[in-house]
């Protein structure tokens, strides 16, 4: 299957600086990628669709402007969580598709991100 | 209203039994697609297997199965033979094609393969 990684895979950061996450399609070209959050013991939570060379739509209660994506090319998706809090601290993981709607997705390994 | 239900929050399967996780959905769209992925402790999601709403036959991948109930809108994952490496979190999930491609992911269920 298709391989997407997500660097880093653990980060840890003081409240109020912004870190950033990446996610890249290594083997394929990924039209669309998916941007969730996963607290302990919880589901996925869908935060964003980003496509390509288009800004990205945000999920409802998800606030844009402190959960930035950027989607620059078709290998490689960002989130900069911007002043990031301890309320911030989660599972994120990027999903990235090829091309159809019918795709599968296939995910990356995740980063866990602590804000002290 | 829930799209995606997982009513077993955690089961406990003797090894090399069959297991059945439960699944059941919610949607108005005709086109839609249901999957199941496994996350092990290490976070990372692995997909399973992928049943399409206007497949006529059950999907299969290996030891891996989906019950697919369209008129009761279940689909059930069946695992074969459950092995101690199958202990992990499987989340049911669908994505309604006019969503935009958009997947809903369920509660999942914690399995726990005893030896």
């Amino acid at each position: 299957g298709a391989v997407v990684s997500q660097h880093p895979s653990w980060v840890i950061c003081k409240s109020g600086t912004s870190v950033k996450i990446e996610c890249r399609s290594l083997d394929f070209q990924a039209t669309t990628m998916f941007w969730y959050r996963q607290f302990p013991k919880q589901s996925l939570m869908l935060m964003a669709t980003s496509n390509e060379g288009s800004k990205a739509t945000y999920e409802q209660g998800v606030e844009k402007d402190k959960f930035l994506i950027n989607h620059a090319s078709l290998t490689l998706s960002t989130l900069t969580v911007t002043s990031a809090h301890p309320e911030d601290s989660s599972f994120y993981i990027c999903s990235a598709m090829a091309g159809a709607p019918q795709e599968t997705q296939y995910f990356g390994p995740g980063t866990r991100l602590l804000v002290l | 209203a829930q799209k995606i239900t997982q009513t077993q929050p955690g089961m406990f399967v003797q090894e090399k039994e069959a297991v059945t996780l439960d699944c059941t959905y919610d949607t108005s769209d005709p086109s839609y697609g249901l999957f199941w992925y496994k996350q092990p402790s290490s976070g990372e999601m692995i997909f399973l297997i992928y049943q399409g709403s206007y497949d006529q036959q059950n999907a299969t991948e290996g030891r891996y199965s989906l019950n697919f109930q369209k008129a009761r809108k279940s689909a059930n994952l069946v695992i074969s033979a459950s092995q101690l490496g199958d202990s992990a979190m499987y989340f049911c999930a669908m994505r309604e094609d006019s969503s935009a491609s958009k997947i809903i992911f369920g509660s999942g269920t914690r399995l726990s393969i005893r030896p």
